[in-house]
């Protein structure tokens, strides 16, 4: 197994430029989240979902948009992209949500918005 | 609300050594808690995991100690090598909207000096 792949793995955006976030996992987990973790800094939940066509917002949403339309795949959009936003970004999938679960993570996106 | 957070930064150890990292939470009803690993250039990692009905739980090499009546876990690592450097993180489930979803405290960067 793959485990949880991440592309790309680095990009320099514009302001204003869009982009997609792509991840992917082959554990047939239903549970995927998005996280940004900023320098020196734990991180924090962007969005997640629970299954396919299932996606609810985490704590710091703003700027983002996801989709969750097959178990594998999570990308995460960025419209307009804004310096804030510069950041490296992990995906993660578990095999469930809730309490005493087990999540993992993949290599990370970092993204600088200049 | 909940939060996680490290006493420390940063840590230097001598290889051989033991190293002890410790995480402060603030929410008396948390029961679950996670050390995760985080390597230069990777994702976190799960480390090991503790429910609030124990006190000690032990893995390969690592132990983490749960005080309930002070609001304090450690990691206490055995004998650390020159792989155990990374960042430690210690985490809980949101017990907020987002249920079981991780909420990160800042890290502390452990370097371990050969």
């Amino acid at each position: 197994n793959a485990g949880v792949t991440q592309t790309p793995k680095f990009r320099i955006l514009k302001i204003g430029q869009s982009m997609t976030l792509q991840c992917a996992q082959d554990m047939n987990h239903n549970y995927m989240y998005w996280y940004r973790q900023d320098p020196g800094m734990g991180l924090k939940l962007i969005y997640y979902s629970v299954g396919a066509g299932i996606t609810d917002k985490g704590e710091v949403p703003n700027g983002y948009n996801v989709s969750r339309s097959t178990t594998e795949d999570f990308p995460l959009r960025l419209e307009l992209a804004a310096p804030s936003q510069t950041s490296v970004y992990f995906c993660a999938s578990s095999l469930r949500q809730g309490f005493y679960n087990e999540q993992f993570f993949g290599p990370g996106t970092r993204l600088t918005v200049l | 609300g909940e939060s996680v957070g490290l006493h420390l930064p940063t840590l230097s150890v001598q290889e051989g050594d033991n190293s002890i990292i410790n995480c402060a939470y603030s929410n008396s009803a948390s029961d679950y808690f996670i050390w995760y690993k985080q390597e230069s250039g990777k994702g976190p990692q799960f480390i090991i995991d503790i429910r609030s009905n124990m006190d000690k739980r032990q893995g390969q090499r690592v132990t983490v100690l749960l005080n309930k009546t002070v609001k304090h876990l450690s990691l206490q690592i055995a004998a650390t090598q020159p792989g155990d450097s990374a960042v430690y993180f210690c985490a809980e489930p949101s017990y907020g909207g987002s249920q079981g979803n991780l909420i990160f405290g800042k890290g502390t960067k452990l370097s371990v000096k050969p």
